[in-house]
């Protein structure tokens, strides 16, 4: 019962690097989230999908970009890393529908020096 | 635009005493308003959500739409509800934004 897996757990970027956040989900969830945490500012929507081959932009897309080409996966990708995105990112989804519960990944935890 | 407001980012009862975390949204359709913790090195996960007035580990939370607050409460604090709890909002069109969250910490 996987649930919400992310790759990878933990990953150090020098600054200009690229890298790809990888969110697989085995519910046949419909909706899918990526999400920053950092200290004292909670929970940032970064970007979402409600399908697949669909994505829209959260409350801080820049720097980001997103691709639901599978419906169980959502991937973010980094072009060229900064120190700013140094943060856990939190991927979740959740079912079509008045209230569902969204499930959530353990966490990747980014630095970018 | 939607948002969610919590106004208290640390919150400290002891014990037994009644708490409040207090959750405050705006949003210009119906909400769905959810309540989600964090336990130390877990997942966040749900805890309630408000359409469907449960009690979870004791915990309640009333829609009020007048105010348009969502605020969770307990009526005796446990050691064991440390962490950190996060009001979120759902749009109808499935757009899903939380608050900074509130870190609940419960002394002996």
């Amino acid at each position: 019962n996987a649930g919400v897996t992310q790759t990878p757990k933990f990953r150090v970027l020098k600054t200009g690097q690229s890298m790809t956040l990888l969110c697989a989900q085995d519910m046949n969830h419909e909706y899918m989230y990526w999400y920053r945490q950092d200290p004292g500012m909670g929970l940032r929507l970064i970007h979402y999908s409600v399908g697949e081959g669909t994505t829209a932009k959260g409350e801080v897309p820049d720097g980001y970009n997103v691709s639901r080409l599978k419906k169980q996966n959502f991937l973010l990708g980094l072009e060229s890393a900064a120190p700013s995105q140094t943060s856990v990112y939190f991927c979740a989804s959740r079912s079509r529908g008045m209230n569902t519960e969204a499930f959530f990944g353990q966490g990747t935890r980014l630095t970018v020096v | 635009a939607q948002r969610v407001t919590q106004p208290e980012k640390l919150l400290s009862v002891f014990k037994g005493a009644p708490v409040e975390l207090k959750c405050n949204y705006s949003y210009s359709g119906s909400p769905e308003l959810f309540w989600y913790v964090q336990y130390s090195r877990q997942r966040l996960q749900l805890l309630l959500r408000h359409i469907s007035r449960e009690s979870i580990k004791g915990f309640t939370a009333d829609l009020n739409k007048g105010e348009t607050s969502f605020h969770l409460k307990k009526p005796f604090a446990q050691e064991e509800d440390s962490a950190m709890y996060y009001c979120a909002l759902v749009t109808n069109a499935g757009k899903s934004t939380f608050g900074d969250g509130t870190t609940l910490t419960v002394k002996p």
